[in-house]
């Protein structure tokens, strides 16, 4: 079974510049997450997808980050304009059923300078 | 609002000794708890999980203990070994929500 996948791993920017986050879930699960992690920190829920709906997205700095789900499957994360304070990984995860089973891709590592 | 709480930042223990890593929660609707082991530069990669209607979950040398009336569980490890050494994640979630809470985590060292 493939993993989550996630790209890019890397990406520094500027700060006010705009950055987008790409995420493609194991096949099959409905629910979809994606996580803000500082360094330090536990990761943060920003957004939760079920299908291509949004369940959750109470976390999710509304007024500079955005997300959607296209067709129930990948999905991008996007930062305009970004702040220095954003530096972070940011993990996309994907769960078959929403309670149990939840897998986490490697991340996008991203410095804003 | 902390409704998951690891509050060791840190542990080291010597190799073939016990680790244990505990966690705390608040919220009396998470009945499903996970820990989360995780390595430089990758994903959190699941280890062992357990519901709330059991107190006890076992797999290999890692074992979850959850008391629910203190709201604690705590991930033992034995013997600890140095390839454990990572930053480990307690996780909680409740069914109705879908919604998976980490803690801060706890930094393991396992020395040789």
């Amino acid at each position: 079974e493939a993993g989550v996948a996630q790209s890019p791993r890397y990406k520094i920017i500027e700060k006010r510049q705009s950055v987008a986050f790409w995420c493609n879930p194991i096949s099959g699960h409905a629910t979809l997450y994606w996580y803000q992690q500082i360094l330090g920190q536990g990761p943060k829920l920003l957004i939760q997808f079920q299908n291509n709906g949004v369940v959750d997205d109470s976390q999710l700095p509304k007024d500079r980050f955005s997300a959607e789900r296209l067709k129930g499957v990948d999905s991008t994360l996007k930062i305009q304009p970004a702040k220095l304070e954003d530096s972070a990984v940011y993990l996309c995860a994907s769960s078959l059923d929403g309670v149990a089973g939840y897998t986490f891709g490697s991340g996008t590592r991203l410095t804003v300078v | 609002d902390q409704q998951v709480k690891q509050n060791s930042p840190s542990l080291s223990v010597q190799e073939g000794r016990i680790s244990i890593l505990n966690c705390d929660y608040t919220n009396s609707m998470f009945d499903y708890f996970l820990w989360y082991k995780k390595y430089p530069a990758e994903g959190p990669t699941f280890l062992i999980s357990i519901s709330s209607i059991k107190d006890k979950n076992e797999d290999g040398r890692f074992t979850v203990f959850l008391n629910k009336s203190a709201k604690h569980l705590s991930l033992h490890i034995v013997p600890s070994q140095p390839g454990d050494s990572a930053v480990y994640f307690c996780a909680a979630v409740s069914s109705n929500t879908g919604k998976l809470i980490f803690g801060q985590g706890t930094t393991l060292q396992v020395k040789p």
